[in-house]
Formats: structure tokens, C-alpha cells, sequence
């Protein structure tokens, strides 16, 4: 089947307009992550939704940043005001609903992310 | 807090050569899957290899191996055999096992170059 998807691949943008990035994840996964790769750096959290429940935002760096999922399926991370240490790759990620049991783990399947440029 | 650490931001090997990536990570849990990740040009994340901290046995997957010392915390990866298409971004990644963890934390990645 088809595996994770991400729109736009590549955005180009001025300091201070606002965009927006959209993931699909795999069909019948409930649960999805955005992650953010800046330059030279590993990926960083910034949100995981799982199904109806409020997600964990814990890891979106301002409140210039902000995600919904419509209908528990597509996501979109909306950047406002964007600046240019906003430039990075986002990467979005899907799972099957986490498994109980304390040594359970469900695969995180990545999509080819957004690289945005903010000049 | 969880840390992973890769402490070689570039390495390159010959094809048909052997190299050995490293990765060491801080935790004071005792149930946790660590990974290696690909990432080539193209930007998509592949998981290569997983381990389970709760098995002794390194983890396999064709010309992939794991050194998983617990003890020491350190979880290097061995491409056996190099091939011009394993040239890519290699990332580190750990995370706590059990239904209430989601979060992959990831080291800041190993540039690995294959030359002909």
C-alpha cells in the first residue's frame, strides 16, 4: 500500500508570511507524529496525535506554531509569522495504535518530509 | 531525560569494506528499543535495524549488525560488505517501550560516504 505522504516537497517562503504543511499517513494508522531536522541535527518532536484524544503538543517550539488532524487522518502543521530559523526539513510519521504491555513499540513509518526555506 | 550521541558527524569507507558507526545513549530506564535509520538524499527515514534492550542477542539484518552493550550504554552499527547505496544519513534512535511512549529521540546523525 501506499506509505506516508507529505505536500508540498520543497517550500520556499519570505520572513514573516505564513504556510502551511500537510502529511497523509498510511491508511488505517492512528496515531501521528511531526518532527522537525534542522541543519546538522537530529530530529526533534514537536507533536503526536492518536486518534479522538487531545495531543501531546509538548515539543512545538512557539506559538507561532500549531497542528490539527481532520477526521483522524490528514495533519496540518501551520507555521505563522514564519522566521528564518524556521528553515529545516519537517517530517511527518504515522503508526498503528501504540500496543499495551511494557515492552510493546509500534514502527514509525516516515514520510519524505517538507524542506522549507524561509528567506 | 533520554540522550542518544553520535560522536562521528562524517565517515567514509571503500566498497566491499567494513564500517562501524557509533552511538551511545543515556537512560535510566530498563525497557527501550534503540534503531539505526537511514536517511539518503532523498529525505525518506528507513529503519535499517532495531534492538530490544531486554535481549542479549545483537540484532541482524543481512549485511547490518549491532554492538549492543547495555552496561556501557553504547550501540554501534557494522556495515558489512559497503555498497555505493549505502551512502546516506545515519541516525541513532531511542525509545521507551510501552503503550504510554511515543516519542523517538535521535541522535544528530553520521554522514557515511561510500567510494568506489
Amino acid at each position: 500500500g501506499a506509505g506516508v505522504s507529505q505536500s508540498p516537497s520543497n517550500k520556499v517562503t519570505e520572513k514573516g508570511k505564513d504556510v502551511e504543511l500537510r502529511c497523509d499517513p498510511i491508511s488505517g494508522h492512528t496515531a501521528l507524529y511531526w518532527y522537525r531536522q534542522s541543519l546538522g541535527q537530529g530530529l526533534e518532536f514537536l507533536i503526536y496525535f492518536q486518534g479522538n484524544s487531545a495531543p501531546d503538543k509538548s515539543g512545538l517550539p512557539s506559538d507561532r506554531f500549531s497542528a490539527e488532524r481532520t477526521g483522524g487522518s490528514v495533519s496540518t502543521l501551520t507555521i505563522q509569522r514564519t522566521q528564518q530559523e524556521d528553515s529545516a526539513v519537517y517530517l511527518c510519521a504515522s503508526s498503528l495504535r501504540l500496543a499495551g504491555g511494557p515492552r510493546s513499540y509500534n514502527e514509525q513509518f516516515f514520510g519524505p518530509g517538507t524542506r522549507l526555506t524561509v528567506l | 531525560a533520554q540522550t542518544v550521541t553520535q560522536s562521528q558527524p562524517e565517515m567514509s569507507v571503500q566498497e566491499a569494506e567494513t564500517v562501524t558507526l557509533s552511538c551511545t545513549y543515556d537512560t535510566s530506564e530498563n525497557n527501550y528499543y534503540l534503531f539505526w535509520y537511514k536517511q539518503p538524499p532523498s529525505r525518506q527515514m528507513i529503519l535499517v535495524i532495531r534492538q530490544e534492550a531486554y535481549k542479549q542477542q545483537n540484532a541482524t539484518e543481512n549485511r547490518f549488525s549491532v554492538n549492543f552493550q547495555k552496561a556501557a550504554k553504547s550501540f554501534s552499527l557494522k556495515i558489512s560488505d559497503s555498497q555505493l547505496g549505502d551512502t546516506a544519513m545515519y541516525f541513532c534512535a531511542f525509545i521507551i517501550s510501552g503503550a504510554g511512549s511515543y516519542q523517538l529521540t535521535f541522535g544528530k546523525g553520521t554522514k557515511l560516504s561510500v567510494i568506489p
